[in-house]
């Protein structure tokens, strides 16, 4: 089975402090996402990776950067925490077939304060 | 405009039930669909890609129609397991789009 590992499921930081969301998949997949979820806002993608060091803007990337030097690794990096990246963040992957099935992490729900 | 528009519900159904869910999405260049299952608190998971040609898993029926770009999903004989919200999503050859979710409640 593809297992998505995400480092937190819970984490509380403050206003300007900077957070990294560390995501791991063990099947050797080339594409990984970074997505936020929010109530009636659905998934929206902020970074994606097809490959190792090689990143790509998603539709909401303000405020984010992202991290590849691995093929199983994706971070998530918040240079500094405000209130409105308060959300859940899901971190997913998938093999290099264009338009294939994605497999997601267990989320991990960042609350700044 | 919103790439994928969905109903987000809620359907409450009684246990037995058939309940269907439609959604429409924007660009006609998209390119594969899929249903997703997302249970309360927790990921979402792959519940059937949609073909042209429509596609059945047990109780579950996918159909995509291109003249009027959406897809639907059909449950019949809805179980108490049923209950969750389903996640419209397409991929348009760049990447994936997310509906909001549609919330399904299977009341005993």
């Amino acid at each position: 089975d593809v297992k998505v590992t995400q480092s937190s499921r819970y984490l509380v930081k403050r206003t300007g402090e900077k957070v990294f969301l560390e995501c791991v998949q063990d099947m050797d997949h080339e594409n990984m996402f970074w997505y936020r979820q929010d109530p009636g806002l659905g998934l929206r993608l902020i970074y994606f990776s097809y490959d190792v060091k090689m990143k790509e803007k998603g539709d909401i990337p303000e405020g984010y950067s992202v991290s590849r030097e691995k093929k199983e690794r994706f971070s998530l990096i918040l240079e500094s925490a405000s209130t409105n990246q308060t959300s859940m963040y899901l971190c997913a992957s998938s093999p290099p077939t264009t338009g294939y099935e994605q497999f997601f992490g267990p989320g991990t729900r960042l609350t700044v304060l | 405009r919103k790439e994928v528009e969905q109903d987000p519900g809620p359907f409450n159904v009684p246990e037995g039930a058939t309940v269907a869910f439609n959604c429409t999405y924007s660009n006609s260049a998209s390119q594969s669909f899929f249903w997703y299952r997302q249970d309360c608190r927790k990921e979402p998971k792959l519940l059937m890609s949609v073909y042209s040609s429509g596609n059945e898993d047990g109780r579950f029926t996918a159909q995509l129609n291109r003249a009027s770009q959406y897809i639907s999903l059909l449950i019949r004989d809805s179980k108490l397991s049923d209950s969750a919200t389903y996640l419209c999503v397409l991929y348009t050859g760049n990447q994936f789009y997310f509906g909001t979710g549609t919330s399904l409640t299977v009341i005993p």
